[in-house]
Parts: structure tokens; C-alpha cells; sequence
């Protein structure tokens, strides 16, 4: 069984300020690791995957991700966040090479002018 | 734009109705999804396609049923749906089953009266 977690149902930060949105999963063998980005009214958009090689994984519009093995997490960050980062973040898993991702529940991200 | 586009995307019904969501991808994907999205839920996967044959049926009532024609196009005939039933509906195309990643349509808000 795979699960993933995403613990915080919304994160606040002021603009400018580092963006950290956490995720933590379960799987048995290596994971596939996503993170997407849904704005209002649209579908979910790829930022970023983790399948293998280095653990720090850069994505679109400056996002990152570090995969951390030891801690089973796959944070998502940005050293500045914009206002129009305000969106809902989505961690998605996959412990194999099927396509059937196990998404988390979306952590909602608030930036303030 | 995504590449895979949703019609309609928005649509109300009541419980006695028959409606179907199409999804058309110009990506030249071989795998097709349909999932739902409701209210602080991690996404449902309800349904796989993998060149044209579903692969993937997690337990969705049958009064869900989907239909794929050819690898472009993916449809989800709807009838005598309940209440609860009422989320957005987005469906996604990939390229394989490997670390493909998934590209969504921006879904179909559906509405059960």
C-alpha cells in the first residue's frame, strides 16, 4: 500500500518570505514523487517529479523539492513567494512504475502582499 | 493550456438524469483517467485506460461508466447519480506507465440536484 500526507490544510506567508509546504509519504520500494499546483476553476499543473538522482529537484516558476529518503518526505519550497503563488499545492506518489498516483489531501498556500 | 480539454465545464443535473463529461487530449498520450475531486478529499482515481482498454476500476458505482473510443478521447456517461456525487470531475492523460507525468484538463464542475 502507498499513502501520502500532506499535514498542513494551509500554509500563510507573507510575500517574499521562504515557502515551505511539506509532504510525507509511505510506499514499499522506491517512490515516484510529484507535486502539482491547481488554481482556481483549473486542473491540476505539473511543478515538479523525484524518480531518481539527486535529491534536490528544481521545478517550475522556482519551485523546489528535496527528497529526503531517511525521513520519507518531499518538501516542496520557494526562497521568495509571490502573490501568485496562492494556490492549492497537491504531493502525489507512486511505488512503482504503474500510473496510478496516490495523491494527499492538498495543502492550500496563502501569499499576502 | 494542458493539452487534454473538458466538456462540459460545468454542468447541473438531477437524479434522473443521463449526461456523459468528455475529455479529448492532443498530446498523443496512451493512457487516460478519470478522478474526482470533492471538498478537503485527496483525489479519487476512478478509472484507467491504457490503449484503449480500461485497466483500472476502483470500486466505482456503476452508475458511473466510462467509455474510450479511441486513445484521444475519453468519455463518463452519468445516470441516475445521487447527491453526493457533486465534485469536480478531471480527467488526465499520460504517455506509458513509467515516471510519465499526468497532464489534466481543468475539469467538469458537476452538480447533482
Amino acid at each position: 500500500a502507498q499513502s501520502v500526507a500532506q499535514p498542513e490544510d494551509q500554509v500563510n506567508v507573507a510575500e517574499g518570505n521562504p515557502l515551505t509546504v511539506k509532504c510525507t509519504y509511505s510506499v514499499s520500494g522506491n517512490p515516484y514523487l510529484f507535486w502539482y499546483v491547481q488554481y482556481p476553476n483549473r486542473g491540476l499543473q505539473f511543478l515538479l517529479k523525484y524518480i531518481t538522482g539527486d535529491n534536490l529537484v528544481k521545478g517550475s516558476y522556482g519551485f523546489e523539492a528535496e527528497f529526503n529518503k531517511s525521513q520519507t518526505s518531499f518538501h516542496l519550497k520557494k526562497p521568495s513567494a509571490l502573490v501568485s503563488d496562492s494556490a492549492l499545492y497537491f504531493c502525489a506518489v507512486r511505488s512503482d512504475s504503474w500510473g496510478k498516483l496516490q495523491f494527499g489531501a492538498g495543502t492550500q498556500v496563502v501569499v499576502t502582499p | 493550456e494542458t493539452g487534454v480539454t473538458q466538456t462540459p465545464r460545468h454542468l447541473v443535473m438531477g437524479m434522473t438524469n443521463k449526461k456523459s463529461l468528455k475529455c479529448e487530449q492532443h498530446l498523443g498520450h496512451n493512457a487516460m483517467y478519470w478522478y474526482k475531486q470533492s471538498a478537503k478529499k485527496p483525489l479519487e482515481l476512478m478509472f484507467v485506460y491504457s490503449l484503449e482498454e480500461r485497466v483500472e476500476n476502483n470500486s466505482v458505482p456503476s452508475r458511473f461508466s466510462p467509455e474510450c473510443p479511441n486513445s484521444s478521447h475519453l468519455f463518463l456517461h452519468l445516470h441516475t447519480l445521487q447527491p453526493e456525487d457533486s465534485a469536480l470531475y478531471l480527467c488526465a492523460s499520460s504517455q506509458g506507465q513509467g515516471g510519465g507525468i499526468q497532464y489534466f484538463g481543468a475539469g467538469t464542475r458537476l452538480s447533482v440536484l
